[in-house]
């Protein structure tokens, strides 16, 4: 099947710098990817759609001159979280759609996790 | 808005049966559901859309109530790998786009 590949796994930062991470789709093509947010032991939380050759589209609460988003080709979408908190700690995790906008399929990358110190 | 699951944990002995559901105020077009272990990316159980679907996988089923905008996830005869945190995710259209629900913890016992 297809297969999103996220990375970094893990980023451990100082509070103050940048950290981008990356979401590939690695055998489709993808004009629609989306960023999500997990806190420990909660839900994921969408916070933006990510458009190939476009504008993103935040979810409302999302900062999106905090939480840049790229997606500037078919195959990768690029999340950087600005100047990093410890707040902004979190599980990320990005998912794609391939073209087409079909729900069945949708995948998920592997996630990664944000320790910001 | 987020969809609602219930109950919010459950625990069971190996070999019991558990239904976990999710309702939404809005009117659907799909629902995920996925399974998550701690620390790890949630994995993709199933995918029902509207239409009043019922699928299943081995052990696990589950059925999409379009009119009641409910979904139910049904684990039969549990086994200790069942154990996690499930997410039943709604969309409202065929964007992909997914708003997911608080979860419910499951914790299978020998």
């Amino acid at each position: 099947g297809a297969v999103v590949s996220q990375h970094p796994s893990w980023v451990i930062c100082k509070s103050g710098t940048s950290v981008k991470i990356e979401c590939r789709s690695l055998d489709f093509q993808a004009t629609t990817m989306f960023w999500y947010r997990q806190f420990p032991k909660q839900s994921l939380m969408l916070m933006a759609t990510s458009n190939e050759g476009s504008k993103a589209t935040y979810e409302q609460g999302v900062e999106k001159d905090k939480f840049l988003i790229n997606h500037a080709s078919l195959t990768l979408s690029t999340l950087t979280v600005t100047s990093a908190h410890p707040e902004d700690s979190s599980f990320y995790i990005c998912s794609a759609i391939l073209e087409g906008g079909d729900n069945e399929k949708l995948f998920f990358g592997s996630g990664t996790q944000l320790s910001v110190l | 808005q987020q969809p609602v699951q219930s109950p919010q944990a459950v625990i069971l002995r190996e070999g019991e049966d558990a239904v976990i559901n999710c309702s939404s105020s809005k009117a659907l077009y799909s629902v995920h559901w996925y399974r998550q272990k701690h620390g790890e990316a949630p994995v993709f159980l199933m995918i029902l859309l509207k239409g009043g679907e019922q699928k299943g996988h081995e052990k696990i089923s589950a059925s999409f109530n379009e009119k009641k905008q409910q979904s139910s996830l049904y684990l039969t005869a549990s086994q200790l790998s069942y154990s996690g945190t499930y997410f039943c995710g709604t969309g409202t259209s065929n964007t992909g786009k997914l708003i997911f629900g608080q979860g419910t913890t499951l914790q299978v016992k020998p």
